[in-house]
């Protein structure tokens, strides 16, 4: 059974930091893109960041480049979001979420949305 | 950036009716790399279809998606009690991977 769950979040200040872990179960983790995804209070989905199978590319949302860092560990099946001078606007619930697939060892990728999502962990920015 | 719009924002219908929602972009997406999420309160999003028309697993064949280009549509064909939620439409065709900003389905 596939199982993404996340952890890290919590209360910080403006300008403070957090990391956030996201552990990768039930599926061959290091043949997979991967993505944060945030959800502010009340509102819509937004997309954050996405790393490659190999943690060799990663892409930003313009609101966190330069502020977040997207990583992985795939011999520990883990993927991370160090998150640094947090803003009252970054208040939001963060998934993680699994995306394109390696469908052979020649680079050729599989697209299917993102297919599981974890449960997600709140980060609150606040004074 | 690949902006999508949602229609409508609220769509209030009975159970056993037909719903139809629409996300339309700003730029032709790319290989139909379109998807459709249900979202219901304190969960995280499911994922419904992709590849514009392509149910995910598990997913009942009640739902269906269409559409190429820009223009893309979800249809519920008769709604249960249990679809009354909110629907996202998202690109993962290029970065930044934009989601519409939503329908939400409520019971009339």
């Amino acid at each position: 059974e596939v199982q993404l769950v996340e952890s890290g979040g919590g209360l910080v200040q403006p300008g403070g930091s957090l990391r956030l872990s996201c552990a990768a179960s039930g599926f061959t983790f290091s043949r997979y893109w991967m993505h944060w995804v945030r959800q502010a209070p009340g509102k819509g989905l937004v997309w954050v960041s996405r790393i490659n199978s190999d943690g060799s590319s990663t892409r930003y949302a313009d609101s966190v480049k330069g502020r977040f860092t997207i990583s992985r560990d795939n011999a520990k099946n883990t993927l991370y979001l160090q998150m640094n001078s947090l803003r009252a606007e970054d208040t939001a619930v963060h998934y993680c979420a699994r995306g394109k697939f390696l469908i052979n060892d020649y680079g050729d990728y599989g697209a299917s949305g993102f297919d599981y999502w974890g449960q997600g962990t709140l980060v609150t920015v606040s004074s | 950036e690949i902006v999508l719009t949602q229609s409508p924002g609220t769509l209030s219908l009975s159970p056993g009716e037909r719903a139809t929602l629409s996300c339309r972009a700003s730029q032709s997406v790319s290989s139909s790399y379109l998807a459709w999420y249900q979202q219901k309160p304190g969960q995280a999003p499911r994922l419904l279809i992709y590849g514009a028309s392509s149910r995910a697993t598990g997913i009942p064949d009640r739902f269906s998606g269409s559409g190429s280009g820009t223009d893309f549509t979800l249809t519920i064909s008769r709604l249960e009690p249990e679809d009354f939620a909110v629907y996202y439409c998202q690109q993962y065709s290029s970065s930044p991977y934009t989601f519409g900003q939503g329908t939400k389905l409520e019971i009339k």
